[in-house]
């Protein structure tokens, strides 16, 4: 059974202390691996696409790299609106996709 | 951009009614899906649809139906709405294969009273 496991379930850090997110995946065939934000009360907004191990991506303070079991979601100097909560997915399942519980971010100013 | 837009954001229902759900895709995907998503349970799948007026059952279909009568317009049906039914509904929408980027709407809160 296709599986998304993210850790931490949430994460307090102060503005400007840099951390990683984690996502581990354990998915025959992976067909993409994609990252979210969701803020409250609003549907994921799409963050990144990841295809291959050793791929990287990057959008301002965020940076989301893959291997063949992990994904990381990098965020470097972080302000309080990056707080949301970050949802990993993988391409699997059903539907194609498989979801992880999320990681709720808080950044202290 | 893409725009997934679901017509009502807050619902409050009795316990009883027939509710609907709308969901309008701006990008001619072909693919379609309604999760429900629940604190501690995450996103769920409910049904989804491949293409006009296919429908496949998702994780949780019990208590629902769908239509898809028109390539962008993906519908949800809450044939007599229970007080368990009660979350947020998210819309969302992909072109083709499961690689390709999935696009959500704002969700909507449902409330069953």
């Amino acid at each position: 059974e296709d599986q998304v496991t993210q850790s931490p379930e949430a994460l307090r850090l102060q503005e400007g202390e840099s951390s990683s997110l984690n996502c581990s995946y354990t998915v025959s065939g992976l067909r993409g691996l994609f990252w979210y934000r969701q803020d409250p009360g609003k549907g994921p907004e799409f963050l990144f696409t990841l295809y291959s191990a050793g791929e990287e991506k990057e959008k301002e303070r965020l940076k989301a790299t893959l291997t063949k079991k992990e994904s990381f979601l990098h965020i470097t100097a972080p302000k309080p609106e990056d707080s949301a909560t970050y949802l990993c997915v993988s391409g699997g399942g059903a539907d194609g996709l498989t979801f992880g519980k999320g990681t709720h971010l808080i950044i202290q100013p | 951009d893409v725009k997934v837009t679901q017509s009502s954001r807050y619902l409050v229902k009795r316990t009883g009614e027939k509710v609907f759900l709308e969901c309008v895709q701006d990008m001619d995907h072909e693919n379609m899906f309604w999760y429900r998503q629940d604190p501690g349970l995450g996103l769920r799948l409910i049904y989804f649809s491949y293409d006009v007026k296919m429908k496949e059952k998702g994780d949780i279909p019990e208590g629902y139906s769908v239509s898809r009568e028109k390539k962008e317009r993906f519908s949800l049906i809450l044939e007599s709405a229970s007080t368990n039914q009660t979350s947020m509904y998210l819309c969302a929408s992909r072109q083709g294969a499961s690689g390709n980027t999935i696009y959500f709407g704002e969700g909507s809160w449902l409330t069953v009273v």
